[in-house]
Order: C-alpha cells, then structure tokens, then sequence
C-alpha cells in the first residue's frame, strides 16, 4: 500500500504548547504536503516540502523531511485553540502518479 | 482567483438511488481535478482523477462512476447506491506545485 501512517492518533494539549505530529510513508517521493482539516469541511494545504529540503518553515509551523527514514513531522509552536484541527500529510510518489495519497491524519485538540 | 463549488452540500439517499454530486471550479482553466471519499474520522481515499474533458481515470473498482464534461466541471455518480457509499466526498483541483485546493465538501448518507 502506499498510504501514509500518521502518529498520534489524536493529541490533547493546553494552548501555549508545542504540538508535534509524524509521518511515515513507503515509496519515493517527489514532496510532501501538509494540510488541515476543521470539523466536517474541506481541507486546507498548509505547507509543500521538496524532497530536496530537510526543513521548512511558515510561521508557527516547522515541517521536516528525512527521505532516508521515510518520515516527516509537522510542529506547530505556541498552539491556540483555533488550531484544534485534523492533520494530514500528503505524498506525491516518484513514479509518474498523478494523485496525492494521504496519510490517517492525526486530530489535535487545544485546550484554551 | 480560483474557487471551488460544491453541491449537494448535504445529502440524504435511500439504498438503490442514484446519485450526482457536481463540482465546478472558476478561476483556472485546465485544471486536474480529483475525487476524493472520506470515512468518518479517516484519511481521504482517492477516487477519481481527471486531466482534461472526458478523461477519467479510476483509482478503485466501485459502483461510482465519473465524468468531466465541461473542462471545469466534474461529477461523481451512481445508479444504485450501497449502504457503503455513505461518506463525506471532496473535490479538489491540483495547483502548480501539485498541491491540492479542496471544496467544502458533501456529505453523503445512505439509508
């Protein structure tokens, strides 16, 4: 299968904090993406990295790729309740594909 | 600036009905367009995908079908619903750098 495994599950923290979501994938890629998703409403891309680039960053998010472990995650710093939310990666595969396969997602909650 | 339009937004279907859910989308010309199904609480289950006027291509075998008449209009169907096709469907079309622009989606319940 080439879908994406994304952990937590879920993840509860108190606004303020740090919130840190992994992926892991099992083919090559041509990038990944990162996007959210709100309760019962469409998604919302939030950040593309390149398979050339270790690290990305887009103001309080911080996305890392290590293609040699198959993996990246997803930081969201100083976390408000607005970013209660469901993450999910996306992955292009390296083989012509012409769709993004998405990961299980990861549903976070911010306490205020 | 592109958009992207959805409808039915909610739907509720016996068993054995048909089905059409319609996107269109402004503002671009061209575009690939996608199919996406949803499960409660679950990831996004690709579809279909199109990369122009009547090309479809299938991603899983069902009894949906699709079809792009128009170049930015794409519609999911079925002639006979399953209880399994209950779920919350998205479309989307695909940006220059591949990423992916999705409606608000219809949520589809079959009884």
């Amino acid at each position: 299968s080439q879908q994406g495994e994304e952990d937590p599950q879920a993840l509860s923290i108190q606004e303020g904090e740090n919130a840190t979501m992994n992926c892991s994938y099992k083919t090559s890629i041509n990038n990944l993406q990162w996007y959210r998703q709100n309760s019962g409403r469409g998604l919302v891309h939030l950040i593309l990295i390149r398979s050339n680039e270790r690290e990305k960053h887009s103001g309080r998010l911080r996305v890392t790729l290590d293609t040699s472990k198959k993996s990246s995650s997803l930081l969201i710093t100083a976390s408000r309740a607005a970013d209660t939310a469901s993450y999910f990666c996306a992955f292009r595969g390296g083989t012509g594909r012409r769709a993004l396969t998405f990961g299980s997602g990861t549903r976070l909650q911010v306490q205020p | 600036s592109q958009t992207i339009h959805q409808w039915p937004a909610t739907l509720v279907q016996p068993v054995g009905s048909p089905l059409s859910l319609e996107c269109t989308v402004e503002g671009t010309s061209n575009p690939n367009l996608y199919w996406y199904r949803q499960a409660a609480g679950r990831g996004l289950q690709l579809l279909f995908y199109s990369v122009g006027i009547g090309q479809i291509s299938s991603e899983v075998p069902q009894n949906l079908s699709a079809s792009r008449p128009q170049d930015r209009q794409f519609i999911l169907s079925s002639k006979k619903l399953l209880l399994s096709d209950s779920g919350f469907y998205l479309c989307a079309w695909a940006g220059e750098a591949g990423e992916l622009f999705f409606g608000e989606g219809s949520r589809l319940t079959v009884l």
